[in-house]
This record gives C-alpha cells, structure tokens and sequence, in this order.
C-alpha cells in the first residue's frame, strides 16, 4: 500500500526565515515518482517537482530545494529566504507505475509567511 | 499560462438541482481526472480518463456522473447532491494514465450544496 505523511499541519515564520516542510513516503515499489505541489488560496494546485525514486540527487531551484533520501523515505522541501507570496498549502504526493497515475498525495502544510 | 480551465469557478446550488461542471485542457494530454478536496481531508481521486474511456471509479456515489467526450473536455454532472458534497472540484490532466506523469490541474470549482 501507498502513503504519504506530512506531519506538520501549518508552519509559521517571518519573512526571510528558511522553512523545510517534511515529506514521508511509504511503498513496497521499488519505481515510483515523487512530487510537490502548491496550493495558493486561490484554489489551484501548481506542479513544483517530480523526481523518480532511481535519482537521489538534491535539486535546488531559486530559492526552493529539495532533499530525497530513500533511506529514510522522506522528500523534504526547503525554501530558503521565504517570502509573503510563498504562504499556500504544499502537498506531497507519491505515484506508481501501473496504477492508471493514481496519486496518493499527503494531508498537506500550510505554510504562513509573515511579513 | 492557463493549461486547464474549469468553469464556473463558484457554485450555489440546492439539493435538487442538477448543474455540470467543465473542465478544458489545452495541453494536448490524453488523460483527464476528477478530483474532491473537502475541508481538513486529503485530496480523493473521483475519476480517470485516459483517450475518453473511465478507466477509475474510486466508489464515487451515482449522483456524480462525468463525461468526457474527447480528449480535451471533461465534465463532472451534478443532481440531488447532498451538504456534505460541497467541496472544491479540481480537474487535472497528464500527458497518459498509464505511468507516472505529472498531473496539471485547474483552479477547480467551489461547489456549495445548500
């Protein structure tokens, strides 16, 4: 069975801080793809990430990066000098082969950035 | 960029009412999903359409009926909803259901059911 825990159910900070919201998967699969979204008040969700479970290489983009360790199945997600327009509601969500691209996503975070 | 489109972006309706909501994308995609976002729960998969063929039922009750007529538009009707229905309706698509590919998704639909 698949899932995804995102423990933390909403962060605050101020403005410039760094923030990691925490992403923990679960799956017997050994192929599967891993992905961050987020979810402005606005309603949309907007596609941050998808990496694939064989590259456990960091990825950073601008101010966000991205820590995947399959030894403690999690795909943590850090943004580095936050900002009043990052506050939304990221979710993490799990996909594997074969399952007509099913996602199994988390609970979500919301994330609060204070000016 | 607005690769999918959903309209209307709110809706009022009561229990006996019947409305459709619409989903549009413009991403040359093959497959088409329904999904429900209810307050303080996960987001529930509703529907997948992989080339205009339901190829996933997640024990949607019958009130809820999609179509999707081609690969482009997909509708999600609505009739004799109950309160408990009122949710955001989010329409995504990917490139194929078959793998694992990245889903784009919509604003959604605010539905109320008074």
């Amino acid at each position: 069975a698949q899932k995804v825990t995102q423990a933390q159910t909403e962060i605050s900070v101020v403005e410039k801080e760094d923030v990691t919201l925490d992403c923990v998967y679960e799956t017997r699969d050994t192929t599967y793809y891993l992905f961050w979204y987020k979810q402005p008040p606005s309603g949309e969700l907007v596609f941050l990430i998808r990496r694939n479970s064989f590259d456990e290489q960091n990825e950073i983009s601008g101010r966000y990066s991205w820590n995947f360790q399959k030894s403690t199945s999690s795909f943590n997600f850090t943004i580095t000098a936050s900002q009043v327009v990052d506050s939304a509601v990221y979710f993490c969500a799990l996909s594997v082969e074969d399952n007509f691209n099913k996602f199994y996503f988390g609970s979500g975070t919301k994330l609060n950035v204070k000016p | 960029e607005t690769g999918v489109t959903q309209t209307p972006r709110h809706l009022v309706m009561g229990m006996t009412n019947k409305k459709s909501l619409k989903c549009e994308q413009h991403l040359g995609h093959n497959a088409m999903y329904w999904y429900k976002q209810s307050a303080k729960k996960p987001l529930e998969l509703m529907f997948v359409y992989s080339l205009e063929e339901r190829v996933e039922n997640n024990s949607v009750p019958s009130r809820f009926s999609p179509e999707c007529p081609n690969s482009s538009h997909l509708f999600l009707h609505l009739h004799t909803l109950q309160p408990e229905d009122s949710a955001l309706y989010l329409c995504a698509s990917s490139q194929e259901a078959g793998g694992t590919e990245t889903q784009y998704f919509g604003p959604g639909t605010r539905l109320l059911v008074l």
